[in-house]
């Protein structure tokens, strides 16, 4: 399978407890994204990389919230201190630069949810 | 700030008639528009897109229309099957001139009625 894919599909974890995610792109996308979706809403943006960068970080991304993408390959989102508001599917996506001002088109992992009791 | 506004949240429409959603958007800036489709537990899925400088796109069943001045655009399925059915999701960027994250709307249900 040459899409993005995420690890775990599912994560139930109590509350207070840590988690991370990892999400690994098209092999030849430079850019990675992390968005946030809960039931009935749209994906909403967490972050972005452009290969190993961190180029923008959300407001929503509370101080609870790291990512990583070490070797602008694969990326890790955590989540310190886990509370039931951050339940939700946490989608990553990729993409490829290029020469355009126009944003890239953005592929999506099949995402994974977690579910803080 | 930047809000994409997404209509209706929700549609039927029998099989075979046309289904038409619309969006707006208020960055200015926003130049590129694609629109996704996700079924239940399954991952946002593109399906068309188009970029500022065209006004209208096709793709077989599928259209989609930009309006600039008006900071609109709409997603447009003819001849709709059941397998139409899922929850479509428009989203806007300002690529290079802001950045590169999608601002995406609420998202319609769209139900196909055989």
């Amino acid at each position: 399978d040459t899409g993005v894919s995420q690890d775990p599909r599912h994560k139930i974890t109590k509350r207070g407890q840590n988690v991370t995610f990892r999400c690994d792109p098209i092999s030849e996308h430079n850019r990675l994204y992390w968005y946030r979706q809960t039931l009935g809403q749209g994906p909403e943006f967490l972050t972005y990389f452009q290969n190993e960068a961190q180029l923008e970080k959300s407001r929503l991304l509370s101080d609870r919230f790291s990512a990583e993408r070490p070797k602008g390959s694969f990326s890790t989102l955590e989540i310190q201190r886990t509370e039931q508001g951050d339940s939700a599917m946490y989608l990553c996506a990729s993409s490829q630069s290029g020469i355009s001002i126009h944003a890239d088109t953005q592929y999506f992992g099949p995402g994974t949810r977690l579910t803080v009791l | 700030g930047e809000n994409v506004e997404q209509h209706p949240s929700t549609l039927s429409v029998q099989e075979g008639d046309s289904a038409v959603i619309k969006c707006t958007y208020s960055d200015s800036a926003s130049n590129y528009f694609p629109w996704y489709k996700q079924e239940l537990g399954k991952r946002p899925q593109l399906i068309i897109d188009i970029r500022s400088n065209v006004g209208e796109k096709k793709d077989q069943r599928i259209a989609v229309t930009l309006n600039k001045t008006a900071k609109h655009f709409s997603l447009h399925i003819t001849e709709t099957q059941p397998e139409d059915s899922a929850v479509y999701f428009c989203a806007a960027s300002t690529g290079a001139s802001g950045t590169y994250k999608y601002i995406f709307g609420t998202g319609t249900r769209l139900k196909v009625l055989a």
